[in-house]
């Protein structure tokens, strides 16, 4: 595709529900990050996927939250017994992932995930 | 920790004048730095990237320097426009992670007819 495709761009919920997020990347791009935005606040760095490298799991905020990414493609995020506090967009980046490009990231247009 | 700092109140300017938004860092010396466009609803868009051995970077009317020695960049953008209003964020790697970001907060700017 043209972008970076997130769907769905919303999700309403219950608590303690499971949502699935999925993110399609630029086509040929190695790299693919997810990160979350709170209302009003900058962009929290969730996981980072590189290649067929180990991902970086470092930002994942619980036990609750997990993703997966298929070779260099598609990837879904996972939140488990879903809380209000983790209400917020979800966003999805992918990049070459080259060293010497300075790693320019393009995003998708986000999925805002409502807990009730 | 590495920490990024951007102005959190919206800069508000009439159209015409020049905008310049500030983004700080402490505790480290990326590479690199990037700054990126988010409208409301929408991801970031990548506009310019600066690297450690460059003090400016032009494209259009937008001009970004990095002064490694303060720990600042700042980002332009003259002959302002109603259009240029959005929030703009600043990124750098993360220290020992080349292709990892760390996102500031943003500055929403506003311009004014």
């Amino acid at each position: 595709g043209a972008g970076v495709s997130q769907s769905p761009s919303n999700k309403v919920t219950e608590k303690g529900k499971d949502v699935e997020l999925r993110c399609d990347p630029i086509s040929g791009h190695t790299a693919l990050y997810w990160y979350r935005q709170r209302l009003g606040q900058g962009l929290e760095f969730l996981i980072y996927f590189q290649g067929n490298s180990a991902p970086d799991k470092s930002g994942l905020p619980s036990d609750r939250f997990s993703a997966e990414r298929t070779g260099e493609s598609v990837s879904t995020l996972t939140i488990q017994r879903t809380q209000q506090e983790d209400s917020a967009v979800y966003l999805c980046a992918s990049s070459w992932g080259r060293e010497g490009l300075g790693n320019i990231q393009y995003f998708g247009a986000g999925t805002r995930l409502s807990v009730l | 920790s590495q920490k990024i700092e951007q102005n959190s109140e919206a800069l508000n300017i009439q159209e015409g004048k020049t905008a310049t938004l500030t983004c700080n860092y402490t505790n480290y010396s990326p590479a690199y730095l990037q700054w990126y466009r988010q409208d409301p609803g929408r991801g970031p868009v990548f506009l310019l990237l600066i690297r450690e051995n460059e003090k400016e970077k032009r494209k259009e009317r937008l001009k970004v320097t990095f002064d490694t020695t303060l720990k600042q960049s700042l980002f332009h953008i003259t002959a302002s426009q109603p259009a240029d209003s959005a929030t703009y964020l600043c990124a750098l790697p993360f220290s020992g992670g080349y292709n990892k970001l760390i996102f500031g907060a943003g500055t929403r700017l506003a311009v004014h007819p």
